[in-house]
């Protein structure tokens, strides 16, 4: 079964860093693109990035370009998306998916939820 | 960047009707067009892929169409289990833009 399992939630300060993950099983992780979304409270879905984890190919979106860093590990089938310095406009849902038989995300992790807030 | 326009934003409909969601993208983006659903609590869920393709074992009932810039999204009857937010997504050359949903309830 294809799976994504993501990391579990997170309650930061402004300022302090943070990476989160997203393991794939189930599948070839390197041969797949895997992509980050935002969603923001009560708000709709916002493409972030993606990544292809056989060469670490990224882009991004313009805007998050620079606000955040798509990595990953394929030792370990794991992506994850950084922040170097947390803003409380960071406080949202993320998720990851990956594209593996169509040209859109078949398959979702569960979220991680980041709050940000002093 | 490409940006996608939903409408309506929201709807109101009864069981049985046939609720159609449109979706346009600002240049032409040929088929490359996804529709997904999301539940309230839930991640999204891919429902039709490339403007007109329908996800392995996700229910007839549900459709695409149209290509270029216009897209549709239809429900042909609508069910109480399809009350939930439903959004286009474009992929063009690696840059990928969601519109901005189309929250879908029971009259």
């Amino acid at each position: 079964e294809v799976q994504l399992v993501q990391s579990g939630a997170e309650v930061k300060k402004p300022g302090e860093s943070l990476k989160i993950s997203c393991k794939g099983s189930g599948y070839s992780f390197t041969s797949y693109w895997i992509g980050w979304v935002r969603q923001m409270p009560g708000k709709g879905l916002e493409w972030m990035g993606i990544i292809y984890p056989g060469d670490s190919d990224t882009r991004y979106s313009p805007s998050f370009q620079g606000q955040v860093t798509i990595s990953a590990d394929k030792s370990i089938s794991t992506a994850y998306l950084q922040w170097s310095s947390l803003k409380a406009s960071d406080t949202a849902m993320y998720y990851c998916a990956v594209v593996i038989t169509t040209h859109a995300f078949d398959i979702w992790g569960q979220g991680t939820m980041v709050t940000v807030s002093s | 960047d490409i940006q996608m326009t939903q409408s309506p934003s929201s709807l109101s409909a009864s069981v049985g009707d046939r609720v159609t969601i449109t979706c346009q993208a600002s240049q032409d983006i040929s088929n490359y067009l996804n529709w997904y659903q999301q539940k309230p609590g839930k991640a999204p869920k891919l429902l039709i892929y490339d403007a007109s393709n329908l996800e392995t074992g996700v229910p007839s009932r549900f459709s695409g169409s149209g290509s270029g810039t216009d897209f549709t999204f239809t429900i042909s009857s609508l069910q109480p289990e399809d009350i939930a937010t439903y959004y286009c997504q474009q992929y063009d050359n690696l840059l990928l833009t969601f519109g901005p949903g189309t929250k879908v309830d029971i009259k």
